[in-house]
């Protein structure tokens, strides 16, 4: 069965800053990976995916996530961020490359907070 | 372009009564899915469909029933509600063909048991 984690679930920045949001994950065939946003009160919209082929995923809003088999990892990470950011990040896998997004196993989610 | 429609935002339940959240897609997608959203827990998965007719269960389906008799619509039936059951629920739809493969969520129904 697939896992995901998410490393942090809070990360404060300040306005203009990187960030990198962590996401590791297990499973024992190959899947496929996604970055979702959620606004506040709003449902979840995607940021980007890996299916196959290049490893750094470029993705909306200036988001980018490299995916690193020997790590298991797909962190998402911006240059420069904004306060329109300020959002809950998923981090996601696939049941497998047969079911595709159809049963998808999350992280427990990131907060991010944009300061002033 | 509705994408995925749930119906209702909000709803207050008893413990005990019954209800159905309503989930209708206009993407002609195959699959299918309910989830529950509780802090800290990210989501998970209750019930899935592969088209019409075909449903089986996520990983917290204990409590839930779904159907799915046409491929626009997958209502989730609360048999009898628990406080145990409030939750934000998030159904999706999802296209899965020549290697490409994404999922697209309703804005979600806020449910309260108590």
């Amino acid at each position: 069965a697939q896992s995901v984690t998410q490393l942090d679930s809070q990360v404060p920045v300040f306005e203009e800053a990187p960030v990198e949001l962590r996401c590791n994950y297990s499973s024992s065939v190959s899947v496929y990976l996604f970055w979702y946003v959620q606004y506040p009160n709003q449902g979840l919209q995607l940021l980007l995916k890996y299916l196959s082929g290049s490893t750094l995923v470029k993705g909306i809003n200036g988001f980018e996530a490299e995916f690193n088999k020997s790590q298991t990892s797909f962190h998402l990470r911006k240059p420069s961020v904004h306060i329109s950011d300020t959002a809950e990040y998923f981090c996601a896998v696939s049941g497998s490359m047969r079911e595709g997004a159809q049963k998808l196993v999350f992280g427990q989610g990131t907060r991010l907070t944009i300061n002033p | 372009n509705a994408g995925v429609t749930q119906t209702p935002k909000f709803q207050v339940l008893k413990t005990g009564q019954s209800m159905t959240l309503q989930c209708a897609q206009d993407m002609n997608h195959e699959y299918m899915s309910w989830y529950r959203q509780d802090p800290g827990m990210g989501l998970r998965l209750i019930h899935y469909s592969v088209g019409a007719g075909i449903t089986d269960q996520g990983e917290v389906p204990n409590g839930y029933n779904v159907s799915r008799s046409t491929t626009e619509d997958f209502p989730l039936r609360l048999l009898s509600a628990a406080p145990s059951q409030t939750s934000v629920y998030f159904c999706a739809s999802a296209n899965h063909r020549r290697g490409n493969t994404e999922a697209f969520f309703g804005q979600g129904t806020r449910l309260t048991v108590v």
